[in-house]
């Protein structure tokens, strides 16, 4: 069915290193832009990062620029966000989300969510 | 970056009665070229993941009751649930999608039954 599985979540020192994975199935992800949303404990939303459904283009929130890095492999279907130098700021559950409209048409809304994995950072 | 608001924090409905949900923008997320506003709305059950509900700010995602809809436009939106149900019992999210990359939501609404 079609689907989105995070893993790779976990327990984590801060300054350490942590990489998650996103496992799609269901519809053809290659054609797909795919961003990452994270929600703190008890919080709201906030996104990120995305790809381009080649890869081509990436973008990243002003928190997490330069220490996280998202991509992907359409051969496996699969996203990634490896996620270096964290802290306990970065301590939420991340989802994974399916633009609605393939190759970049329309908006940046969400049709597809993964069910998350969480993710804390303490010592 | 576009700041999301949403009023009220949280409200308690009948059931049957009808629910409602504002959401503003700081700035206009008409794009006036298409016509079409920016935003989507989402429902978060607890323990679980959103769920898209509405986007360019009134159309209906397949397979969401018609209970629920949309409106607004430029700065301004509303999300009705126009008879409330036990399983509506969420926390409803707006979303703005004008001003991509910086995407951003809106802290959240919470709907229980009064």
């Amino acid at each position: 069915q079609v689907q989105l599985v995070e893993s790779g979540g976990g327990v984590v020192q801060p300054g350490r290193s942590l990489r998650l994975s996103c496992e799609a199935s269901g519809f053809t992800f290659r054609s797909y832009g795919m961003h990452w949303v994270r929600q703190a404990p008890g919080k709201g939303l906030e996104w990120v990062a995305v790809t381009a459904h080649d890869g081509s283009n990436k973008h990243y929130a002003d928190s997490v620029r330069g220490r996280f890095t998202i991509s992907r492999d359409n051969s496996k279907n699969i996203l990634y966000l490896q996620m270096n130098s964290l802290t306990t700021e970065d301590t939420a559950v991340y989802y994974c989300a399916k633009v609605f409209e393939a190759y970049g048409a329309g908006g940046w809304y969400f049709d597809l969510w993964g069910r998350g994995t969480l993710v804390t950072v303490s010592s | 970056d576009i700041v999301m608001t949403q009023s009220p924090d949280s409200l308690s409905v009948s059931l049957g009665e009808r629910a409602t949900i504002n959401c503003k923008s700081s700035q206009s997320i008409l794009y006036s070229s298409y016509n079409k506003n920016y935003l989507a709305w989402y429902q978060q059950k607890p323990g679980q993941s959103p769920k898209l509900l509405i986007y360019w700010a009134s159309t209906r995602e397949s397979g969401v009751p018609d209970r629920f809809s949309g409106s607004g436009s430029g700065t301004d939106f509303t999300l009705t649930i126009s008879s409330l149900q036990a399983e509506d019992v969420a926390v409803y999210y707006c979303q703005q999608y004008y001003s991509t990359p910086r995407i951003t939501f809106g802290p959240g609404t919470k709907v229980d039954i009064k």
